[in-house]
C-alpha cells in the first residue's frame, strides 16, 4: 500500500497564480482532510470530506477550494495565490470517524511558497 | 471548544537524557489522545495513542498515560537518541468525532 500520496513536494507560485495540490489514498478511507502547517504552529484544518461528493469547511478555508469526486482523490485548489498562503500543506485520511478507528494517515507534505 | 496545549520548544537534550514533553487538553466527553512525530522533511506519523482514561500508549521507548483527572497526556522517554530529533505533536479526537485537533508541536533536538 502506498498510503497517502501528495504531489508536488515543492512549489513556488507568483502572487495571483493558481494551482492544485493533489492527494490520493489507496486505503479506501472515507474521510480525507487538508491541513496547513505554518512555521512554529500546529496544524490547521482547511477542508475535510466525509465521503465522495461531500466536503465541508474547516478552520481556515478562505482562499481554497476542494472537490471529492472519488473516494481516492481529494485535490486542494488555490485560485489566486497570496503570500499568506505560504505554508506546508498536509493531506490526511481516516477510515471512519468513529470509535476504534482513530488513526490518521498523512502524506509527506507540499511546501508552497508564494512570492 | 476542544483544544490541546503543549510545552513550547525547542527542547535540547544530550543523548541518553530523560525526556518529558507536557501536553494538556480541553475536551467534552472522552477523547482519544495521540502523539504524532514529524521527522525532518516528512509527514506526521502516529507514535502512540490511548483511547480511555488510565490507558498507557507506548512505542519505540516512548510512553504516555491518559490522565483524565489532570487532563494530561505527557510524553516520556527514559533515554533519548540523536535519531529522536523531530517535532512532536499532541492531538485529540473526540468520541464519535472525526476532526483531529493538534497542538502547536514541540521541537526536540538531541545532541550526541
Amino acid at each position: 500500500n502506498a498510503g497517502v500520496t501528495q504531489t508536488p513536494k515543492f512549489r513556488i507560485l507568483k502572487i495571483g497564480q493558481s494551482m492544485t495540490l493533489q492527494c490520493t489514498q489507496d486505503m479506501n478511507h472515507n474521510y480525507m482532510y487538508w491541513y496547513r502547517q505554518d512555521p512554529g504552529m500546529g496544524l490547521k484544518l482547511i477542508y475535510y470530506s466525509v465521503g465522495a461528493g461531500i466536503t465541508d469547511k474547516g478552520e481556515v478555508p478562505n482562499g481554497y477550494n476542494v472537490s471529492r469526486s472519488t473516494t481516492e482523490d481529494f485535490p486542494l485548489r488555490l485560485e489566486l495565490a497570496a503570500p499568506s498562503q505560504t505554508s506546508v500543506y498536509f493531506c490526511a485520511s481516516t477510515l471512519t470517524g468513529g470509535i476504534g478507528d482513530t488513526e490518521a494517515f498523512f502524506g509527506q507534505g507540499t511546501r508552497l511558497t508564494v512570492v | 471548544g476542544n483544544s490541546v496545549t503543549q510545552m513550547e520548544g525547542p527542547v535540547t537534550l544530550s543523548e541518553e537524557a530523560f525526556l518529558t514533553i507536557n501536553c494538556t487538553y480541553t475536551a467534552t466527553g472522552y477523547p482519544s489522545l495521540f502523539w504524532y512525530v514529524q521527522y525532518p522533511g516528512e509527514g506526521l506519523q502516529l507514535l502512540l495513542k490511548a483511547t480511555k482514561a488510565d490507558d498507557k500508549g507506548s512505542n519505540k521507548g516512548f510512553e504516555a498515560t491518559y490522565r483524565k483527572e489532570t487532563t494530561s497526556f505527557h510524553l516520556e522517554k527514559g533515554s533519548v537518541q540523536v535519531s529522536d530529533s523531530a517535532v512532536y505533536f499532541c492531538a485529540l479526537r473526540n468520541t464519535g468525532g472525526f476532526k483531529t485537533i493538534f497542538g502547536a508541536g514541540t521541537r526536540l533536538f538531541v545532541k550526541a
